[in-house]
């Protein structure tokens, strides 16, 4: 499945690096996302993007900080990361339609943060 | 907010035993969805249910959604090695968000 793509597919970092985590989609959705998936919780959704504009962001740290330039980027600017913050990453987009909404997920970009 | 509780956390079978996931909401959806993710793979979307009552076939998959529209399962039947992974439901909140439950992790035993 090639309908979105993420880069880099892994990511080592220390906690002072800067780094960002890359998101396409080639389904001309409207909507994209952002998710962290780690061992101990579900699939956490971080911020949602429709039509461009961030329409939420749920109580994420100012350490990660989101990008839509267009529909079909997405962006995940990370900086002075923690440990815990070690996970898989996932983006997803959708048609943004509110009634009848399935997300399309990438391969996921797998973080480790020293 | 809402929640989507998920049961069990694991299910390990033989090959050929059927196998069942619980989602249960206390607040009554809109519609749910669920999705598979294969170990070191990432959710695919599975399929959606949206009218009460409402049942749903694929091979030997069948979904469900409960009559008052607060639960669903997936039951598979005779599960095969490729059915290992986990089954998630994800429900849509009120501001058209998708929350998603703990997932069911499956393992099959050859």
């Amino acid at each position: 499945e090639t309908g979105v793509t993420q880069t880099p597919r892994h990511l080592v970092m220390g906690m002072t690096n800067k780094k960002s985590l890359k998101c396409e989609q080639h389904l001309g959705h409207n909507a994209m996302y952002w998710y962290k998936q780690s061992a101990k919780k579900p699939l956490e959704l971080m911020f949602v993007y429709n039509f461009k504009e961030q329409t939420e962001n749920n109580s994420v740290p100012s350490r990660f900080s989101p990008e839509c330039p267009n529909s079909s980027h997405l962006f995940l600017h990370l900086h002075t990361l923690q440990p815990e913050d070690s996970a898989l990453y996932l983006c997803a987009s959708s048609q943004g339609d509110r009634e009848v909404d399935t997300q399309y997920f990438g391969p996921g970009t797998r973080l480790t943060v020293l | 907010g809402q929640q989507v509780m998920q049961i069990p956390q694991y299910q390990h079978v033989q090959e050929g035993e059927d196998f069942t996931t619980y989602c249960n909401s206390s607040t009554t959806l809109s519609n749910i969805q669920w999705y598979k993710q294969r170990p070191g793979g990432h959710p695919v979307f599975l399929i959606q249910l949206v009218k009460s009552g409402e049942v749903k076939k694929q091979k030997r998959l069948t979904f469900q959604f409960g009559e008052a529209k607060k639960n669903s399962s997936l039951h598979i039947t005779a599960t095969q090695t490729t059915d290992v992974g986990t089954y998630f439901c994800a429900a849509m909140d009120s501001s058209y968000k998708l929350i998603f439950g703990s997932g069911t992790r499956l393992l099959v035993r050859p």
